[in-house]
């Protein structure tokens, strides 16, 4: 059964940073392209950035390159987002999501983790 | 990239169909065959319901169909149930390696 599992969210000041992770289980990971999708409060879906299986494709949406870093490690089946320079703007629900395999482009998401909440605010 | 177009709500009987239309342009649904719908209940994480425009993953009811003319996709569910009422996303490629979504769509089974 295919698994993601976030982690990492919580409150930070403006300016401040945070780094999410995403446990992936039950699919090999590493042949899969892997997305951050986020959800603020009451509103709908912004894709954030994707990455290929073997990390040779990274993209991001134009409201967080710059500020974020999604990176992953497929010995440990680990997806991350290191979210640096906060804005009120970043507060969401980050979810993880898996894309298709082989992909390089970010096309469409067939599995999701619940997500975790990032909340900027001081 | 602008968001898709979707209506706000849509609504229908048990029993019943109802379509929800996901509006782009020629750069984004009119131009790739990668339009997706995502199924989302209060709380829960997204479920992909449609993929490339017309593909149903397994596990998902064969009453969920999907379409697409010129620069406007559609979702349909047919012989509504109540466990259909969520909200309901699209989503399209954009080029220029984007995903860009609709805002949502509310479907409340009357």
């Amino acid at each position: 059964e295919v698994q993601l599992v976030e982690s990492g969210g919580g409150l930070v000041k403006p300016g401040g940073s945070l780094r999410l992770s995403c446990a992936a289980s039950g699919f090999t990971f590493s042949i899969y392209s892997m997305n951050w999708v986020r959800q603020a409060p009451g509103k709908g879906l912004e894709w954030v950035s994707s990455i290929s299986g073997r990390s040779s494709f990274i993209y991001y949406a134009d409201s967080v390159k710059d500020r974020f870093t999604i990176s992953r490690d497929n010995d440990k089946k680990s997806l991350y987002l290191q979210m640096n320079s906060l804005r009120a703007e970043d507060t969401a629900v980050y979810f993880c999501a898996r894309g298709p395999s082989g992909a390089s482009r970010p096309l469409f998401l067939d599995f999701w983790g619940l997500g975790t909440l990032v909340t900027v605010s001081s | 990239q602008s968001a898709l177009t979707q209506p706000p709500s849509a609504s229908g009987s048990p029993g019943q169909s109802v379509t929800i239309s996901c509006t782009g342009t020629n750069s984004d649904v009119g131009d790739y065959n990668y339009v997706s719908w995502y199924q989302q209940h209060p709380g829960k994480a997204p479920q992909v319901m449609i993929y490339e425009v017309t593909k149903r993953p397994s596990g998902v009811p064969d009453r969920f169909s999907g379409s697409k003319s010129g620069n406007t996709a559609s979702l349909t569910v047919s012989g509504l149930q109540a466990e259909d009422e969520a909200d309901y996303y699209c989503s399209s490629y954009a080029g220029s390696n984007n995903l860009i979504f609709g805002g949502g769509t509310k479907l409340t089974v009357l």
